[in-house]
């Protein structure tokens, strides 16, 4: 079993639907990522979480804790957030451990 | 600054031939990583320093793995006789100084097609 396991795995939705991707870990951790990555590669951080919630613009990210749980949510989606998204949990060493990745497609 | 940088962005190659990459990290960042991706899979450790020490390597670092930072600064990953299941996105991603709780800063990455 992975120690990050996000689901689902893909998802499609119409522009200026509200979007939920989840993240479940089996381990202790520092600090919980959540990344983009458009097609041809490049990953940009979307935000680092080690408890609450955080906000930026139309994206909210929360942790639990307590139960291993994190969502990364999209609020009116728009073609544009089209892209894989990925959770990546930091333990005790600094590397990080990512999850598979969940691919969005926004339609118009 | 322009980010972490990488090259080449894409490299073809010839079974058996060595390939090297480059990856020039975000200046003040004494930290530097390197991952590996493939296809529908999410990245994978391989190896991490802090400045030039090489502190950590994953057992997918095979013997024919090697990766440098000799001054500290950029990192080379060069594989030896490539096999087509090194073809991959290799990514590299560096963080500052404090050791928890960084943001992590990627590269591009560059991706190896070994035909």
């Amino acid at each position: 079993k992975n120690e990050v396991e996000q689901s689902p795995q893909n998802l499609t939705a119409q522009e200026g639907e509200f979007i939920t991707i989840n993240c479940s870990y089996s381990v202790g951790i520092s600090a919980l990522h959540w990344l983009q990555q458009h097609p041809g590669g490049g990953i940009v951080s979307l935000f680092m979480l080690s408890s609450g919630k955080k906000k930026h613009g139309r994206l909210i990210a929360t942790i639990n804790i307590q139960e291993k749980h994190s969502s990364l949510h999209i609020t009116a989606s728009h073609p544009r957030d089209s892209a894989v998204y990925i959770c990546a949990v930091r333990r005790n060493t600094d590397k990080l451990i990512f999850g598979t990745g969940t691919r969005l497609q926004v339609f118009p | 600054d322009t980010g972490v940088s990488q090259n080449p962005r894409h490299k073809i190659t010839k079974r058996g031939q060595n390939v090297t990459f480059r990856c020039d990290p975000i200046s003040e960042h004494n930290r530097l990583y390197w991952y590996r991706q493939t296809l529908g899979q999410g990245p994978e450790f391989l190896t991490y320093f802090q400045n030039e020490a090489q502190l950590e390597k994953s057992r997918l670092l095979s013997d024919r793995f090697s990766a440098e930072r000799p001054k500290g600064s950029f990192s080379t990953l060069e594989i030896q006789r490539t096999e087509q299941g090194d073809s991959a996105m290799y990514l590299c991603a560096s963080s500052p100084r404090q050791r928890m709780n960084t943001e992590a800063f990627f590269g591009q990455g560059t991706r190896l097609t070994v035909v």
